[in-house]
């Protein structure tokens, strides 16, 4: 089973500011990641897929890097909106799926 | 409109069995397969298990094979979680969603949250 951590488990961000996010898979999942954001009450919602590649209707203050381990995702300029908690989710061990602890991001 | 409804909130006593559903529409159903995702109390997101409605070819994560079992009815694109034997520890927020191997999970249903208490 590919274990997926998520670092910090929690960031403070003044709205404006940039909030790097973290993933580490235990083997590589190639470029195989997904992130999602869910707020308090609602379902999930898809952010990134294939490491790097914004779903559907995601402004482009978001982004995500990275292949093989280690991902990245970064939010250039914090919005109300975006104070959330983020997934990462690897799929390349098709169809057996694993999500990471997610990481809370707080207004500061 | 791609959509996955689910079915209502349930509460059940331990013992008890349960059957929740996920209904599909606006994309033809039997080309993606269907996870499901338990979310408990003030916690992070679980992956339960999948199934791919075109041939009823079925995954679990280890943790869940053997407690949940999930089916389908292709004739009406609905998926199914079901428990024989409820425990409290079952009470959570489940989750469908629609899953490929490009886009990862890209629509989730709106959640049914089961509440398991004597």
């Amino acid at each position: 089973e590919i274990v997926m951590t998520q670092s910090p488990a929690s960031l403070s961000v003044s709205p404006g500011e940039r909030a790097t996010l973290s993933c580490r898979a235990s083997q590589s999942v190639s470029s195989n990641l997904a992130w999602y954001q869910q707020k308090p009450g609602q379902a999930p919602r898809l952010l990134i897929y294939s490491a790097s590649t914004r779903a559907t209707g995601i402004p482009a203050r978001f982004s995500g890097s990275g292949s093989g381990t280690e991902f990245t995702l970064t939010i250039s300029s914090l919005q109300s909106e975006d104070f959330a908690v983020y997934y990462c989710q690897q799929y390349n061990n098709w169809p057996l799926l694993t999500f990471g602890g997610g990481t809370k991001v707080e207004i500061k | 409109e791609v959509q996955l409804v689910q079915s209502g909130a349930e509460v059940k006593k331990p013992g008890e069995s349960l059957k929740i559903s996920c209904k599909g529409s606006g994309y033809s159903f039997t080309s993606y397969w269907i996870a499901w995702v338990r979310q408990m109390p003030g916690k992070g997101l679980e992956w339960m298990g999948i199934i791919y409605p075109r041939d009823s070819d079925t995954r679990y994560s280890p943790p869940f094979q053997g407690q949940v079992t999930i089916s389908v009815d292709k004739s009406i694109s609905t998926a199914y979680l079901q428990w024989s034997s409820l425990k409290a520890s079952d009470t959570a927020m489940y989750y469908c969603a629609r899953q490929s191997a490009v886009a990862a999970g890209d629509y989730w249903g709106q959640g049914t949250l089961v509440t398991v208490s004597s």
